[in-house]
């Protein structure tokens, strides 16, 4: 593998389940992102993970749960979900020395009825 | 704050013809530059970046950007558009506060006429 993997690429979950995001990276880089992208939206920033630690929390609804136990993983962890929710969650990573530039996984889209 | 402005939402080119896609952004020190493009369902590939230096730069499948600090501007060019080239492209500057991040323009999606 290579790049920036992402499971499952498409979810279609009700509004009572819980269910995972999963992204991994094969760049050796230490910062990893979540990004929600709505029809009609600007892609929108959601976590930041530098090492492991989260550093930025754009006020995302509790209803989602971040998890990156490493530098190579990040999970979005889903509960009790609303159709508003239904969109294209999109993992990146990069490496925080240098030009900062993000490497995207293909995305999973996410359809909540 | 920091910000990326694509004025044009939707651009359409006949296949062969020149390209320019604009981006303006707003940004206080030396900004990180780069633009993006999406296919549809896929995810954001850089297409080329900008950091210091010549203020041309070359970038993947014959793109090319020009940054020009007076105008701050980063705009997009391709000499000659195939069919191919059809998809959504997304101008961003790197930022930094809490975190560093990229603030991503809204897109402006490019359809290739025949």
């Amino acid at each position: 593998e290579t790049g920036v993997t992402q499971t499952p690429r498409h979810l279609v979950m009700g509004m009572t389940n819980k269910k995972s995001l999963k992204c991994e990276q094969h760049l050796g880089h230490n910062a990893m992102y979540w990004y929600k992208q709505s029809a009609k939206k600007p892609l929108e920033l959601m976590f930041v993970y530098n090492f492991k630690e989260q550093t930025e929390n754009n006020s995302v609804p509790s209803r989602f749960s971040p998890e990156c136990p490493n530098s190579s993983h990040l999970f979005l962890h889903l509960h009790t979900l609303q159709p508003e929710d239904s969109a294209l969650y999109l993992c990146a990573s990069s490496q925080l020395t240098g030009g900062h530039e993000q490497y995207f996984g293909p995305g999973t889209r996410l359809t909540v009825t | 704050a920091q910000s990326v402005t694509q004025p044009d939402i939707h651009i359409t080119v006949s296949e062969g013809a020149s390209l320019e896609l604009r981006c303006n952004y707003s940004y206080g020190a030396t900004p990180y530059l780069f633009w993006y493009v999406q296919s549809p369902g896929q995810g954001l590939q850089l297409l080329l970046k900008y950091f210091s230096g010549d203020t041309l730069v070359q970038g993947i499948k014959g793109f090319e950007a020009e940054f020009k600090r007076s105008q701050s501007s980063f705009n997009l060019r391709k000499p000659s558009v195939h069919w191919s080239d059809a998809a959504e492209y997304f101008c961003a500057v790197g930022a930094y506060d809490s975190s560093y991040k990229l603030i991503f323009g809204s897109g402006t999606r490019l359809l290739v006429r025949p």
